[in-house]
């Protein structure tokens, strides 16, 4: 298995400018998410699918939309870029939606994005 | 989701014990609590997780504090590759959002 894969790993915008990251996963995983993380900080939860159709918002959804057509894909797009958006995501996925089986989380390598 | 304390960082020496604390103050009795470390320019990976007992793999040993209101993470034998940050996470049984709140975690240095 290939795990959890994002594209790009590295990606420059100018304000205004819109792209998707990319994230797949191979595992068969029901849950996915999109996490942020800026300089010096954790983690931050942008927003997570608990299966194909089914999306919910996290911690820091402005400016960001997601939508889950596959088991396998959940695309993370910015419409309109914003410096503010300068950061690290991070995509992830476990097998359940549920907290009960307190199921694993795996991690993607990461896309770095600058926007100027 | 409650929130964890950990110190902002930590130094080791090589192969020697690691003890990482971690403060959850307002649990609650349906928290299991997670640790997960983050290799630099890498993507967060699980290290181990327990509810009430002390559990081991082969990568850590998780002691819980009989009260639940703290927890330590315990590397046996700290080698060059543990550094990381170390992040301390409550997870709710019946949160369906399975939802992971990180905080800033603590940095783990290993000196040669």
């Amino acid at each position: 298995n290939a795990g959890v894969t994002q594209t790009p790993k590295f990606q420059v915008l100018k304000t205004g400018q819109s792209m998707t990251l990319q994230c797949a996963q191979d595992m068969n995983h029901e849950y996915m998410s999109w996490y942020r993380q800026d300089p010096g900080m954790g983690l931050r939860l942008i927003h997570y699918s608990v299966g194909a159709g089914i999306t919910d918002q996290g911690e820091v959804p402005n400016g960001y939309n997601v939508s889950r057509s596959t088991t396998e894909d959940f695309p993370l797009r910015l419409l309109s870029a914003a410096p503010s958006q300068t950061s690290v995501y991070f995509c992830a996925s476990s097998y359940s939606p549920s907290g009960i089986n307190q199921e694993t989380q795996y991690f993607g390598p990461g896309t770095r994005l600058l926007v100027l | 989701d409650a929130k964890t304390t950990q110190p902002n960082s930590m130094e080791s020496n090589e192969e020697e014990p690691v003890h990482l604390p971690c403060n959850h103050s307002t649990i609650s009795g349906t928290d299991y609590i997670h640790w997960y470390r983050q290799l630099p320019s890498q993507g967060p990976e699980y290290v181990i997780h327990g509810l009430t007992s002390n559990v081991n793999n082969r990568m850590a040993s998780l002691a819980i504090a009989e009260d639940r209101k703290s927890s330590t993470l315990i590397l046996h034998r700290a080698t060059l590759r543990d550094a990381a940050v170390y992040y301390c996470i409550l997870r709710a049984t019946l949160n369906t959002g399975n939802q992971f709140y990180f905080g800033t975690g603590t940095s783990l240095t290993v000196i040669p």
